[in-house]
C-alpha cells in the first residue's frame, strides 16, 4: 500500500521565521509529488515536482525532491500570517492509474504576527 | 482562473437517505475525481471518471456509491444509503487530461456531509 507521511503535523511559528516541511513517500509506482495548500476548504496547487534535485520555487515557497531518498520538502521563508494553512503532500502513481493519488496527513502551519 | 464548483457547501441527512453531491468541473476538463476528507483524517480518493465511465475506484467507494455526468457540465456523486460514517468533506477534482508530468487536479471548495 502506498504511503506518505508528512512531518511535522504542526509547527507555530511568528513571522518572519523560516519553516521548512517535510514529505516522504512510499510508493509502488511513482510519477510525481504535488504540494496544496489548504486554506478552510479547497486545497490549492503549490507546486508539482518530477525530477530530483531540481528545485521549484515561486516568492517565498521553495520545493524540492529526492528521488532516491524518496522525500521532498516544502520551504517557506519570511512567512507571513496569510501563509497559516494545512500543507498537503500528495503522490501521484505512474503505470495504470488514472488519479489516485495518495495524500499525507498535513501538516498544519500557524504563524503569529 | 477557472475553478471547479461543487453545491452545496454543506449538506445534513438522516442515516439511510440518499444524498447527491454536485460538481461543476472546469470546462475543458476531461478527468474528474471525488475525493474525501473525514475530520481529522487524510484527504482519500474515491473514483476518478472519463468518457462517461469510471477508470479506478477505491476500497472506499463500494456499492452504495455511484457516480454520472448527467449532461456536458455536471458531475454527481450519490450515496444511496447514507450511514454515519459516511460524515466528510467531500472534495471534487478536475484535470485536463490523465496525470502525466504536466498535469495536476483542481480541487472544487468542497460539500460538507453531515449524517445523523
Amino acid at each position: 500500500e502506498d504511503k506518505v507521511v508528512q512531518s511535522p503535523l504542526s509547527l507555530v511559528v511568528h513571522e518572519g521565521d523560516t519553516v521548512t516541511l517535510n514529505c516522504s513517500y512510499e510508493v509502488t509506482n511513482f510519477r510525481s509529488l504535488l504540494w496544496y495548500k489548504q486554506e478552510k476548504k479547497a486545497p490549492t496547487f503549490l507546486f508539482m515536482l518530477t525530477s530530483s534535485g531540481i528545485e521549484k520555487k515561486s516568492g517565498r515557497l521553495s520545493s524540492i525532491l529526492d528521488k532516491k531518498e524518496l522525500f521532498s520538502i516544502l520551504n517557506i521563508t519570511a512567512t507571513q500570517t496569510g501563509d497559516s494553512a494545512v500543507y498537503l503532500c500528495a503522490v501521484v502513481p505512474g503505470g495504470t492509474s488514472y488519479g489516485k493519488l495518495t495524500f499525507g496527513q498535513g501538516t498544519i502551519l500557524t504563524v503569529h504576527p | 482562473e477557472p475553478e471547479v464548483t461543487q453545491t452545496p457547501s454543506h449538506q445534513v441527512t438522516q442515516m439511510g437517505q440518499e444524498v447527491i453531491l454536485r460538481c461543476v468541473p472546469i470546462s475543458n476538463h476531461l478527468y474528474f475525481y471525488w475525493y474525501r476528507q473525514i475530520l481529522g483524517q487524510k484527504v482519500e480518493f474515491l473514483v476518478s471518471f472519463y468518457n462517461n465511465e469510471i477508470s479506478e475506484k477505491s476500497e472506499i467507494f463500494d456499492d452504495q456509491f455511484s457516480v454520472e455526468r448527467p449532461d456536458g457540465s455536471n458531475f454527481t456523486l450519490k450515496i444511496r444509503s447514507t450511514k454515519l460514517e459516511d460524515s466528510a468533506m467531500y472534495f471534487c477534482a478536475s484535470s485536463p487530461d490523465r496525470l502525466t508530468l504536466n498535469e495536476k487536479l483542481f480541487f472544487g471548495s468542497g460539500t460538507q456531509l453531515s449524517v445523523l
